[in-house]
């Protein structure tokens, strides 16, 4: 079985200081874990991924996020907000289950991010 | 331009009503997927395919169906037996790729809401 929390719903910053949305996982498996984004009435786009390879993972938009094994967490972080980032972040974990198995991910709840002038 | 079409963007359903949601990729990917989205709530998984003509039930499956004669479409149906169908839906696909490590890629959903 697999889990992800995330642990803040809401997250207010003001543009030009660092943001941090945090996510726990846990996971019977070795997992790839993932952020999404997704601003208002829209698609998730993906951010970054882990998949067992540099534990610091670097995305688009600045984002990057640390995945680190001993405290389960994979949190997402950017050094200087921008206005664009407003928007609702999602942590989902994928396990390798079994063979062929193609519905592996479960979705964290959401950070609502809010990006104060 | 690559990418998974959802349609409609907005749609309204009447009491006892079937619907039917749109979703095609030209990505050519094999897998693809349905999710529902409530407020304040992650994604939960209706129904995934991973082949033409072959689909499973995800976690919330009661209430709608799928079907996949072509690769490259995936359609919804809400049924009138989904008594709560007010929700974000969305579509994604992806390519099988190494156990579990798949990416998913997303339409930009179609908002349901009942009259």
């Amino acid at each position: 079985a697999q889990s992800v929390t995330q642990l803040d719903s809401h997250v207010s910053v003001s543009e030009g200081t660092p943001v941090l949305l945090r996510c726990n996982y846990s996971s019977s498996y070795s997992p790839s874990l993932f952020w999404y984004v997704q601003h208002p009435n829209k698609g998730l786009q993906l951010l970054l991924k882990y998949t067992s390879a540099a534990t610091l993972v670097k995305g688009i938009n600045g984002f990057e996020a640390e995945f680190k094994k001993s405290e389960t967490s994979f949190h997402l972080t950017k050094p200087s907000a921008h206005m664009s980032d407003a928007a609702e972040y999602f942590c989902v974990v994928s396990g390798g289950i079994s063979s062929g198995s193609a519905r592996q991910l479960t979705f964290g709840s959401g950070t609502q991010l809010t990006v104060l002038p | 331009d690559g990418g998974i079409t959802q349609s409609p963007k907005y749609l309204f359903r009447k009491e006892g009503q079937n619907v039917t949601l749109s979703c095609e990729q030209n990505l050519n990917h094999d897998a693809m997927y349905w999710y529902r989205q409530d407020p304040g709530q992650g994604l939960r998984l209706i129904y995934y395919s991973q082949i033409v003509n072959d689909f499973q039930k995800g976690d919330i499956a009661e209430g709608y169906s799928v079907s996949r004669e072509k690769k490259e479409s995936f359609p919804l149906t809400v049924t009138s037996a989904q008594k709560n169908p007010t929700a974000f839906y969305l579509c994604a696909s992806s390519t099988p790729g190494q156990l579990g490590r798949n990416i998913q890629y997303f339409g930009a959903g179609t908002r349901l809401s009942v009259l």
